[in-house]
C-alpha cells in the first residue's frame, strides 16, 4: 500500500540550530502534504498545508519565517525549523493524501520526528 | 470550520470486554468523511475505520464499528472483544468530502486494556 516516509526520526540538537524534516511519498505522487505538531498526550495540530509548487498554507498562529516549508517535487515536502529553541521541541509528524477527489482519498502519515532542542 | 470533540480523556476496559468511544462534530457541510485513527505509543498514526457522511449504514472493520448518527452529529466507536494491543490514543477525526481540506482532529482519548 502507500507509504509516507519520513527523515529523520529523532532529531537532538543546541539551540539556535535550524532543523530540516523531510516527507516523501514513496509510490503516490502527493500534490498536497500536511504537517501537524503533537505535543505530549495531546492531539494533532494542523501548522500548514504543503502544496507542489506554489506557497504554503499556515495555519493561524504559525509563523511561517520559523517553519519554513518548501514542497519542490510531487514526492517530497520539507520542513524547516529556523533557529530552533527549547519550546519547539515537540512531535512532528507529515501526512499525504492520494491524488483524486478530496477528502475520499486515504491520507498517508509518515512516523513522526521527535525534535528535542537542548 | 469544523470542530471535533472527544469529551473522555481516558477511558479502561477490562480484556475481552466491549468498550466505547464517544465523539461529536460540529459542521455546516452535509458531505465529509469521519474517521478514527488509533495512537500507539510508537506514535505511529494507524488508521481504524472510516465512515462516509452519505452513507447511512455504519462502518464495521472486524472488532472495531462505528455508531453514526449525523443528525445527532455523534460517530462512537465500540470496540468488541478488547485486547491488550488496543491500549493507545484513539483520535476522532473530520474531513470534507471535496476538496483537498486536512483532517480536523479530536483531541483523543487514551484507552488502556486491562489484563
Amino acid at each position: 500500500g502507500a507509504v509516507v516516509s519520513q527523515h529523520p526520526s529523532r532529531v537532538i540538537c543546541k539551540s539556535g540550530t535550524s532543523v530540516k524534516i523531510e516527507c516523501r511519498s514513496l509510490d503516490f505522487q502527493a500534490t498536497t502534504m500536511f504537517w501537524y505538531r503533537q505535543f505530549p498526550k495531546q492531539s494533532l495540530m494542523l501548522m500548514a498545508t504543503s502544496n507542489e509548487g506554489s506557497k504554503a498554507t499556515y495555519e493561524q498562529g504559525v509563523e511561517k519565517d520559523k517553519f519554513l516549508i518548501n514542497h519542490a517535487s510531487l514526492t517530497l515536502s520539507t520542513l524547516t525549523v529556523t533557529s530552533a529553541h527549547p519550546e519547539d521541541s515537540s512531535f512532528y509528524i507529515c501526512s499525504a493524501r492520494e491524488p483524486g477527489q478530496g477528502g475520499n482519498q486515504p491520507q498517508h502519515f509518515g512516523d513522526g520526528t521527535r525534535l528535542s532542542i537542548l | 470550520a469544523q470542530t471535533v470533540t472527544q469529551s473522555q480523556p481516558e477511558m479502561s476496559v477490562q480484556e475481552a470486554e466491549t468498550v466505547t468511544l464517544s465523539c461529536t462534530y460540529d459542521t455546516s457541510e452535509s458531505n465529509y468523511y469521519l474517521f478514527w485513527y488509533k495512537q500507539p505509543p510508537s506514535r505511529q498514526m494507524i488508521l481504524v475505520i472510516r465512515q462516509e457522511a452519505y452513507k447511512q449504514q455504519n462502518a464495521t472493520e472486524n472488532r472495531f464499528s462505528v455508531n453514526f448518527q449525523k443528525a445527532a452529529k455523534s460517530f462512537s466507536l465500540k470496540i468488541s472483544d478488547s485486547q491488550l494491543g488496543d491500549t493507545a490514543m484513539y483520535f476522532c477525526a473530520f474531513t470534507l468530502y471535496s476538496g483537498n481540506t486536512p483532517l480536523v482532529f479530536g483531541k483523543g482519548t487514551r484507552l488502556s486494556v486491562i489484563a
